[in-house]
């Protein structure tokens, strides 16, 4: 069925050093894969997105790369600062093209 | 150019009660879709409305019902409710060109179901 697998659940890491979050999906149909970041009693907001005819795309410090064949897509944050703390969310677009489906989220801990 | 807003941000209801939940899409988005956010869990999808239709649907069952207005604003309405409806309900517009990508969330409805 649809699903979004997301790991780790959690993750601490000290200011400065990179973070990575990983994202399995289900439906090799799926052709665009966004990011949420989720602070603490906010809403959900996109912080990058990647579509499946690209591997790679970068953003400043955050960047998301895609192996199609293997339906795995990663989001990596480089330089954590603590404002990177917060919840983050992979999605993925399934066929037809009304439904996206999140993960279970990972929850960045930066500390200073 | 104004956000999504939804309303209210608060809601104690007890079991067996109905609650509507309400949702102001952003400007020039034609579809809304809604998702139940329960603790520490990613957003589950609950539906989607296109031009005042239901244009897909997750795994939640008939009493979760939904309508959406000519001005695209929706309603999220939700029958006989039970403990575990407690969550928050988010709303989600877009814009209904190229495949209903870049979703932009209201702030959500906390509910709490005693």
């Amino acid at each position: 069925g649809e699903n979004v697998e997301q790991h780790p659940s959690t993750l601490s890491v000290q200011e400065g050093d990179s973070a990575v979050i990983k994202c399995t999906y289900s439906d090799s149909a799926s052709n665009y894969f966004p990011w949420y970041k989720q602070e603490l009693g906010k809403r959900p907001q996109l912080i990058i997105d990647i579509r499946s005819n690209v591997g790679e795309k970068k953003d400043q410090r955050i960047a998301v790369t895609l192996n199609k064949t293997a339906k795995h897509f990663s989001l990596h944050i480089t330089e954590t600062q603590p404002e990177d703390s917060a919840v983050y969310f992979c999605a993925a677009l399934y066929t037809g093209g009304f439904k996206t489906i999140f993960g279970a989220g990972t929850r960045l801990f930066v500390k200073a | 150019e104004t956000g999504v807003t939804q309303s209210p941000t608060h809601l104690i209801k007890t079991r067996g009660q109905q609650v509507t939940l309400r949702c102001s899409s952003q400007s020039g988005h034609n579809t809304v879709s809604w998702y139940q956010q329960a603790l520490g869990q990613g957003p589950q999808f609950i539906f989607q409305y296109y031009r005042e239709e239901e244009n897909g649907r997750g795994n939640f069952p008939p009493r979760f019902s939904g309508l959406q207005f000519p001005n695209y604003s929706s309603e999220l309405n939700v029958n006989a409710l039970e403990l575990d409806d407690s969550a928050l309900y988010l709303c989600a517009s877009s814009s209904g060109t190229e495949l209903n990508e870049k979703l932009f969330f209201g702030s959500g409805t906390q509910l709490s179901v005693l």
